[in-house]
């Protein structure tokens, strides 16, 4: 079964420091990844997806990810945190051939940051 | 705001009760998915449905049942509420929902169901 793991449950980083939140998944095929980003009392938002083109992935607000197969990761990066960017981030992956494209979540990461 | 809607933002109810859960797609959107996010299990798919018919199922319990209306909403129907049934409930919308395509899921704001 499909499953996607985040390292490291809080992530306290300083405004204006490099963000990087951990994802590997788990996937004999490698499926499509996704990170959302949880604003506090909103749903999620997608922030980027990896659907096979190019494996250097750019989304909004300034993040960007990279699909590294022989690693299973999909780690989410961003050159300079801003205070606008606390908030909490999930990964999440979909099976290519399965019956359904339902999306199955990591724990997520609470990001802080420090001014 | 991502364009799916979702009726009411909060619930509080009491154990043993029934309550229904509203969600509005996206304009052209043909699936509709609910997922389940409370501290100890996270977040978890519950159901889909394409086109008013089920497509896929997930961890729902039997309690739980839900349908999409032929405008598309959906409805999701907790009954005999017990505390850990207490989270937040999220619908999410795509365009076409099948297999093999990385649709874009579009969130709603969530219903926050407490049970007493």
């Amino acid at each position: 079964a499909q499953s996607v793991t985040q390292l490291g449950s809080h992530v306290s980083v300083s405004e204006g420091a490099l963000v990087l939140l951990r994802c590997n998944y788990s996937s004999s095929v490698p499926p499509y990844l996704f990170w959302y980003v949880q604003y506090p009392n909103q749903g999620l938002q997608l922030l980027l997806k990896y659907t096979s083109a190019a494996t250097l992935v750019k989304g909004i607000n300034g993040f960007e990810a990279e699909f590294k197969k022989s690693e299973t990761s999909f780690h989410l990066t961003k050159p300079s945190a801003h205070m606008s960017d606390a908030a909490e981030y999930f990964c999440a992956v979909s099976d290519r051939g399965g019956a359904t494209n339902k999306l199955i979540f990591g724990t997520g990461t609470l990001l802080a940051v420090q001014p | 705001d991502s364009g799916v809607t979702q009726t009411p933002k909060h619930l509080i109810t009491a154990t043993g009760q029934r309550v229904t859960l509203r969600c509005s797609p996206r304009s052209g959107d043909l699936s509709v998915y609910w997922y389940q996010q409370s501290l100890d299990q996270g977040l978890q798919f519950l159901i889909q449905y394409y086109n008013g018919e089920e497509r896929a199922k997930g961890n729902i319990l039997e309690r739980f049942s839900a349908q999409q209306f032929p405008d598309l909403h959906s409805e999701l129907n907790l009954s005999s509420l017990e505390l850990g049934d207490s989270a937040l409930y999220f619908c999410a919308s795509s365009v076409s929902g099948l297999a093999g395509v990385a649709d874009t899921q579009y969130f709603g704001p969530g219903t926050r169901l407490t049970v007493l």
